[in-house]
């Protein structure tokens, strides 16, 4: 079964609006998850690394004040786009730092 | 710093002939290695992992890849595609089991009848 929740699935926003995705640990209390970013017809790219308790670190080129990251809990990883545009238009994945699986993914659609 | 090259970018095969997508690494230590499938706008799926071991490991689906240290390389492979294995496959490799995976661009199959 399923160990990484996300939500939602997909979600279409208007230009310089906020998204939050979450992403649950069903079974794992973990201390660490990952953010990944796929632009189409592109492989997946790491964003950043959520840590719980204290700052997520970020991938250089991603933006920290518009990419924001939540970890505050052992299940609960949440990825805010800040002022979001066309640009961020993205699939959005996360993966907990103790199993192989990835989240279902966060389609994203900034109009 | 590792990497991972998927040397074809688009493979199309025959439904019930065999599939074999290459997968090279770039690590210096002995890499954690996986294969993923990627349905059009869905997530990833597992299908095979390697850590130590058997060098030929085998997944679900009907999957199987092969770790070649010497060529470092990991190979997926499959004896007999059928039209739903049309999909995106993505190689990944991890320094520690589960940490930051690196993937590689992905290689795009189509099955045609």
């Amino acid at each position: 079964g399923a160990v990484v929740s996300q939500h939602p699935s997909w979600v279409i926003c208007k230009s310089g609006t906020s998204v939050k995705i979450e992403c649950r640990s069903l079974d794992f209390q973990a201390t660490t998850m990952f953010w990944y970013r796929q632009f189409p017809k592109q492989s997946l790219m790491l964003m950043a690394t959520s840590n719980e308790g204290s700052k997520a670190t970020y991938e250089q080129g991603v933006e920290k004040d518009k990419f924001l990251i939540n970890h505050a809990s052992l299940t609960l990883s949440t990825l805010t786009v800040t002022s979001a545009h066309p640009e961020d238009s993205s699939f959005y994945i996360c993966k907990l730092n103790t199993e192989a699986f990835f989240g279902q993914g966060t389609r994203l659609t900034v109009v | 710093a590792q990497s991972v090259t998927q040397p074809d970018i688009h493979i199309t095969v025959s439904e019930g002939a065999s599939l074999e997508l290459r997968c090279n690494y770039s690590y210096g230590a002995t890499p954690y290695l996986f294969w993923y499938v990627q349905s059009p706008g869905q997530g990833l799926q597992l299908l095979l992992k390697y850590f130590s071991g058997d060098t030929l490991v085998q997944g679900i689906k009907g999957f199987e890849a092969e770790f070649k240290r010497s060529q470092s390389s990991f190979n997926l492979r499959k004896p007999s595609v059928h039209w739903s294995d049309a999909a995106e496959y993505f190689c990944a490799v991890t320094g520690d089991s589960w940490g930051k995976f690196q993937f590689g661009a992905g290689t795009q199959v189509v099955v045609t009848p």
